[in-house]
Parts: C-alpha cells; structure tokens; sequence
C-alpha cells in the first residue's frame, strides 16, 4: 500500500537559510508526487508536483524538489528561506482506486522562519 | 487552475445538530473530494463525490454521518450530522479533472461546544 512520512515535524530556519523539508513515499508502482503547502486559516495550496520525466521539479515561490527512486524520496527544498515561507507543507502520493485518483497525505511539517 | 469557494468558512454549533458545507467551483470538473482535518493533523480523505452516483466513502466514514450530495459538475455539499466535539475539525472540499492535481478550498473552521 502507498504511504508518505515526513521526517520532522517540526523544522525551524533563519531567514535566507536553506530550507530542506523531508519526504519518502512507499509505492509498488511509478508514484505521482506532490508537495502542497497551506498557510494559516487557509486550505492547501500545490507547490509543485512530479509526474513524469525530469525527476527536478521546480515550483512556485522558488521552491524545488527531486525524485529520487532509489531513495524513495522526493524531498522539498528552497535556497534562501523568506519570513512568508512560515506555513505548514504537506507531502502527498497519489494512487489509484476505485478507478480514480485520490490523495495519501503525510502527517506534515511546520516551518518557521525567524529573523 | 479552478477556483474554488467554501460557505461557511467557519461555524460554532451545538452539540447533536447538523451542519451542511458547500463547495462551488466555477467550471465543471470530473472530481470532487471531501476531507476532514482534524486540529494539528493531516488530511483524510472522507469520500469521493462523481456527479449523479452515490459517493464512494473511505474506511472510517459513513454515510449516515457524513451525507453528500453532488448535484451537479459545479456543486456538492458535505453535511455533518448530529455534532460531537470530537467533529470540530477543517472541512475541505477539492476538485479534480483527469490527471490533473487537485486543488483545494479554503475550508470549513467547525468548533462543537
């Protein structure tokens, strides 16, 4: 069965710092990846998504993430972190079932960001 | 991508009354899902709503509890019956088409007292 973990719950860096938020998946078949991100009183937002092709995956807000197989990660990341990054991001696999599409979430990971 | 509006965007009931969540999207998509997000957690999925069949419910939820209704390509609503605080969570609605990724309304803040 598919599954997401998010290591770390919790991941706190300095403005202009590199932000890496983590993400493996299990999948027994080629996964369809996403990153959302939902900031507060707000519903989720997609970052970026892999599907497939180029395994480096760039999105909004300047954040980018990779594929890697043989890892089984897809982990999110960002160069220089700004104030307004302060969100909570969610990793996502996509399966299919019952002749659809539907979302497993991991459990999430709260950035902040602090001056 | 669509846009996607929720009402309310936030409620505080009493416990045993029902409370029903809309979710209107301005163009037609094929998918509609709603979710619950309970406080500090993720997201699970409740059911999938397709337009003119029953909803298909996931482990966890039934019907009784959680009714849906899709009318519509443009419209559902979520309907959550006879409240306990143990309800009070974020109600999302997203929507899909195809392959295409889903996105996601602003949601529904439900406090139970």
């Amino acid at each position: 069965a598919q599954s997401v973990t998010q290591l770390g719950s919790h991941v706190s860096v300095s403005e202009g710092a590199l932000v890496l938020l983590r993400c493996n998946y299990s999948s027994s078949v080629p996964p369809y990846l996403f990153w959302y991100v939902q900031y507060p009183n707000q519903g989720l937002q997609l970052l970026l998504k892999y599907t497939t092709g180029a395994t480096l995956v760039k999105g909004i807000n300047g954040f980018e993430a990779e594929f890697k197989k043989s890892e089984t990660s897809f982990h999110l990341t960002k160069p220089s972190a700004h104030m307004s990054d302060a969100a909570e991001y969610f990793c996502a696999v996509s399966v299919v079932s019952g002749g659809y599409n539907k979302l497993i979430f991991g459990a999430g990971t709260r950035l902040a960001v602090h001056p | 991508s669509a846009v996607i509006s929720q009402k309310p965007s936030r409620d505080i009931c009493q416990r045993g009354t029902s409370l029903t969540i809309q979710c209107q999207v301005d163009s037609q998509v094929t998918m509609m899902f709603w979710y619950r997000q309970q406080p500090g957690q993720s997201l699970t999925l409740i059911a999938t709503a397709n337009q003119g069949s029953e909803a298909t419910y996931e482990s966890g939820f039934v019907i009784d509890k959680f009714p849906i209704s899709r009318p519509n390509l443009t419209f559902s609503t979520l309907t959550v019956s006879n409240m306990s605080p143990e309800d009070s969570s974020i109600y999302l609605c997203s929507v899909a088409g195809g392959n295409q990724p889903q996105h996601f309304g602003d949601g529904t803040r439900l406090s139970i007292l």
